[in-house]
């Protein structure tokens, strides 16, 4: 129940277009889904973060879908550039208990010019 | 730069040697975690303080692990007759709580051990 399943494990997508990475969860408990990017040797950045009220949450040139009925939640990249090649995670959080952090397996993302 | 600090950023040690890493939070912060990233997976959580409280320890952490936060700013973790299989990236992470609403959490640069 404290699994965040993330698919695909790796993505190629040309210059300006959409990535897409999917998560789903079981624990209903959850009441904050956040994503993180991640460079080689570096620690993860959180890029945007949604709570269950909202269906879609905007920033920039990246979107969070949310389905809380399905239990899943997606990052959208549009206009996808070289320098968003990395690796992304979503995670999921039970606010009203201990805050920490349970992350999917990652999404190895590369854009090519 | 105000952001998480990890010292230090690379450690290698040879198997049963003890090693000590220190995590400095954004400074108003009064919560602080710490996880372990292995190769190709996410984060897993380790323990975590509320101000110089520990208040939840995985079961990752077994008792050659200790953590501890004594003023309630800078953390140390500390893994005794380290083995291989703790070769790992040691990420530190601070956010703000405040009335039981939790904010985003901070996470630093890592510290990469190897062990030999």
């Amino acid at each position: 129940q404290q699994q965040v399943k993330q698919s695909p494990q790796s993505l190629i997508v040309q210059k300006g277009g959409i990535s897409i990475i999917n998560c789903a969860y079981e624990n209903t408990a959850f009441d904050y889904f956040p994503w993180y990017q991640q460079f080689p040797g570096k620690g993860p950045a959180l890029l945007i973060a949604i709570r269950p009220d909202v269906s879609e949450k905007k920033e920039g040139r990246f979107t969070i879908s949310f389905n809380k009925s399905a239990k899943q939640f997606s990052l959208h990249i549009m206009d996808s550039q070289p320098g968003d090649s990395a690796t992304y995670f979503c995670a999921a959080m039970d606010e009203g208990a201990t805050n920490k952090l349970i992350f999917g397996t990652g999404t190895l993302l590369a854009v090519q010019p | 730069d105000t952001g998480v600090s990890q010292n230090p950023r690379h450690k290698i040690t040879k198997r049963g040697q003890n090693v000590t890493f220190r995590c400095d939070p954004i400074s108003e912060h009064n919560r602080l975690y710490w996880y372990r990233q292995t190769l190709g997976q996410g984060p897993e959580f380790l323990t975590y303080f509320q101000n110089e409280a520990q208040l939840e320890k995985s079961r990752l952490l077994s008792d050659r692990f200790s953590a501890e936060r004594p003023k309630g700013s800078f953390s140390t973790l500390e893994i005794q007759r380290t083995e291989q299989g703790d070769s790992a990236m040691y990420l530190c992470a601070s956010s703000l709580v405040v009335s039981g609403s939790a904010n985003e959490q901070f996470f630093g640069p890592g510290t990469r051990l190897t062990v030999l």
